[in-house]
């Protein structure tokens, strides 16, 4: 069945790093990524999304590429700011018809500190 | 921005219980869905709902578990008899279309969820 693995948390950057959030996926066929943010306090957000290999999606500074090759489609972000604090998301959606539910991986909580 | 609103934020029920989870999806939205995240674990899928019956269901929907949309606004999700690992945050989505593949893709927005706790 499909799945979605990423690296465990939590991680604690000082603000400016760099960040990488690795997400790898099983599926069948061709599925849709997606990364969400959760904010303390808050529900899921959509941060980004690829719907085929070789997508890019991007948003706020955040990028991902939907890699075929490696399954992969790991998050990452330039300089990261304290505000960016918040548990990450990686989610997959199985391509076939009739299909609507979104798979996540466990979430990686992410603090950044001044 | 429109967005997903949940109602209550906090429920506590005895063991035993029925207890009725309240969800707005946006206005224009045509697809809905639950999932629940028991602390510490995945954010899992429930159920999807379109056109007034269900489209999809996981494992985890059992016959304790049903929706309804009762009137123009509202989505609920009843739990019959509740269980102490029925405990979890639980999350409503809606979406304008739930098609996936290569077609036009709508994203699922989430309400900020309702924190269930069976005692």
């Amino acid at each position: 069945g499909n799945s979605v693995t990423q690296m465990e948390g939590p991680v604690t950057l000082s603000e400016e790093a760099f960040l990488t959030i690795n997400c790898t996926y099983t599926a069948t066929g061709y599925p849709s990524l997606f990364w969400y943010v959760q904010y303390p306090g808050e529900g899921l957000q959509l941060l980004l999304k690829a719907t085929k290999a070789d997508d890019k999606g991007s948003n706020k500074g955040f990028e991902a590429t939907y890699r075929k090759e490696t399954t992969s489609f790991h998050l990452e972000k330039g300089s990261v700011q304290v505000s960016d604090s918040a548990v990450y998301f990686c989610a997959l959606r199985f391509s076939g018809a009739g299909s609507y539910q979104l798979t996540f991986g466990k979430g990686t909580k992410l603090s950044v500190i001044p | 921005e429109p967005e997903v609103t949940q109602t209550p934020s906090h429920q506590v029920t005895q063991m035993g219980q029925e207890v009725i989870l309240r969800c707005v999806p946006i206005s224009n939205h045509l697809y809905f869905y639950w999932y629940r995240q028991i602390l510490g674990q995945k954010v899992e899928f429930l159920v999807s709902f379109y056109n007034n019956e269900i489209s999809e269901k996981s494992e985890i929907f059992d016959d304790q578990f049903s929706v309804e949309r009762p009137d123009g606004s509202n989505f609920t999700l009843k739990i019959r008899s509740t269980k102490l690992e029925d405990s979890a945050m639980y999350f409503c989505a809606s979406s304008e279309s739930g098609q996936g593949g290569r077609g036009v893709f709508q994203p699922q927005h989430f309400g900020d969820g309702t924190r269930l706790s069976i005692l």
